[in-house]
């Protein structure tokens, strides 16, 4: 069955760097599309970025974009969040979404890692 | 910047019918937005019910539809359950299909 492995979050202090990494496996990774998606705590959802299946596009939220960098290695089945100059608003869990081969949209999404950012 | 608004709320009856709704403030929502639709309950990752405007994925069940209304998209639930009780956030690109606004989101009360 499909399966989506956030890991790397924790906590750290404002200005600093986190990799997240998303393991996958159950589907043909290099398929599809792959996105992240955050939630603050006791907020909303919030797109942050996607890239496409073979990794040549990647688009990024307002909020994230020249901080974030995202990529994916698909000889290995996984997808990475570079995150730089971390603020406290960067705070949440973050998912891992597989996005459609066919259509704009997502279906299976991770169970997500919570980054905390706070001094 | 784009902001994407649903009604911060809705209450509904158990067997009754509730349509929430997704606007933008860019213009008219149009099937070019692909509009996506995301039920979340406490605890849980969100669950996709609705891609493309209309198209239901395997496991949506069939009280759940999608549509244009106006110059929104809107999501109908029809004989709602007790369990539908929970947050759905609405989803809309940009920027030809790149770039993702999600909406704030509407707790679904069922009462």
């Amino acid at each position: 069955q499909v399966q989506l492995v956030e890991s790397g979050g924790g906590v750290l202090q404002p200005g600093r760097s986190l990799r997240l990494s998303c393991a996958t496996s159950g589907f043909s990774f290099s398929d599809h599309p792959m996105h992240w998606v955050r939630q603050a705590p006791g907020k909303g959802l919030e797109w942050v970025a996607v890239v496409s299946y073979d990794g040549s596009e990647k688009y990024y939220g307002d909020s994230v974009k020249g901080r974030f960098t995202l990529s994916r290695d698909n000889s290995k089945d996984t997808l990475h969040l570079q995150m730089n100059s971390l603020s406290p608003e960067d705070t949440a869990v973050y998912f891992c979404v597989r996005g459609l081969v066919r259509g704009v949209g997502s279906d299976y999404w991770g169970q997500g890692t919570l980054v905390t950012v706070a001094s | 910047q784009t902001v994407v608004t649903q009604e911060p709320s809705l209450t509904v009856s158990p067997g009754g019918t509730v349509t929430l709704t997704c606007a933008s403030n860019t213009g008219p929502v149009s099937r070019a937005h692909h509009p996506n639709w995301f039920q979340q309950k406490p605890g849980q990752a969100p669950r996709p019910l609705i891609y493309g405007t209309t198209y239901k994925h395997s496991w949506t069940p069939a009280r759940f539809s999608g549509s244009l209304l106006g110059d929104r998209a809107a999501l109908t639930l029809s004989g709602v359950q007790p369990e539908d009780e929970a947050d759905y956030y609405c989803l809309l690109y940009y920027d030809g299909g790149l770039r993702g606004v999600f909406g704030g989101g509407t707790k679904v009360t069922v009462l």
